[in-house]
């Protein structure tokens, strides 16, 4: 059953510690994206990689950091100068990254700074 | 400024009824357009979309209309159901990369 899978579903961390967000594809994606929802609001765009071992900033990228070394994994790591971590953290892929081609996207983490 | 806009944060329908939905973008360079509807605590599903250089594309229950000179696109949606209930995001490609709109919440009531 292919799809993207995205852990945890919630995750807590006390201020000012960095966090890692996991974010595995069995889809054979290219490309892959990272987008943060904050309430009442549509998607922002962090980062996205259209290929393995690259990877370029979206439209929110400061106080964000992500790795490509394999194409099925994409990890998000929010760092302590991300002024407000608090949000709905959703990771897609697409097969190239050509813009005809629908996004599939994970389930979601939800994450709160205490 | 925000380049994808839907004005309406909800809409509610009789079941049976048709259900638009609404999308304005400003940025004449997006070259496809495609909608996704999303259920609380779940990611996004692709829906249905258009490329720019075309006016309408339908699927089944679903047809999206794009108006480039009034840089405009709706979702129709006939007949509605209640299984349709749910958030739907409008967005706009260029480059490989997307730009969403803040969302609609359609209510289908029975």
């Amino acid at each position: 059953d292919g799809g993207i899978t995205q852990s945890p579903k919630y995750l807590f961390r006390k201020e000012g510690q960095n966090v890692t967000l996991s974010c595995e594809q069995n889809l054979n994606h290219d490309a892959m994206y990272w987008y943060r929802q904050d309430p009442g609001q549509g998607l922002r765009l962090i980062y996205y990689s259209q290929i393995v071992n690259d990877f370029q900033k979206g439209d929110i990228a400061e106080g964000y950091s992500v790795s490509r070394e394999k194409k099925e994994s994409f990890p998000l790591t929010v760092t302590s100068a991300q002024k407000n971590p608090t949000a709905f953290y959703l990771c897609a892929s697409s097969p190239t990254g050509f813009s005809n081609q629908p996004q599939h996207f994970g389930d979601g983490t939800r994450l709160s700074i205490l | 400024d925000q380049q994808v806009k839907q004005n309406s944060p909800s809409l509610s329908v009789q079941e049976g009824r048709i259900s638009i939905l609404n999308c304005d973008y400003t940025n004449s360079m997006f070259d496809y357009f495609l909608w996704y509807k999303k259920y609380p605590a779940e990611g996004p599903t692709f829906l249905i979309s258009i490329s720019s250089i075309k006016d309408k594309n339908e699927d089944g229950r679903f047809t999206v209309f794009l108006n480039k000179s009034a840089k405009h696109l709706s979702l129709h949606i006939v007949p509605s159901q209640p299984g349709d209930s749910a958030v739907y995001f409008c967005a706009a490609a260029n480059a490989g990369k997307s730009t969403f709109g803040d969302g609609t919440t359609l209510t289908v009531k029975p």
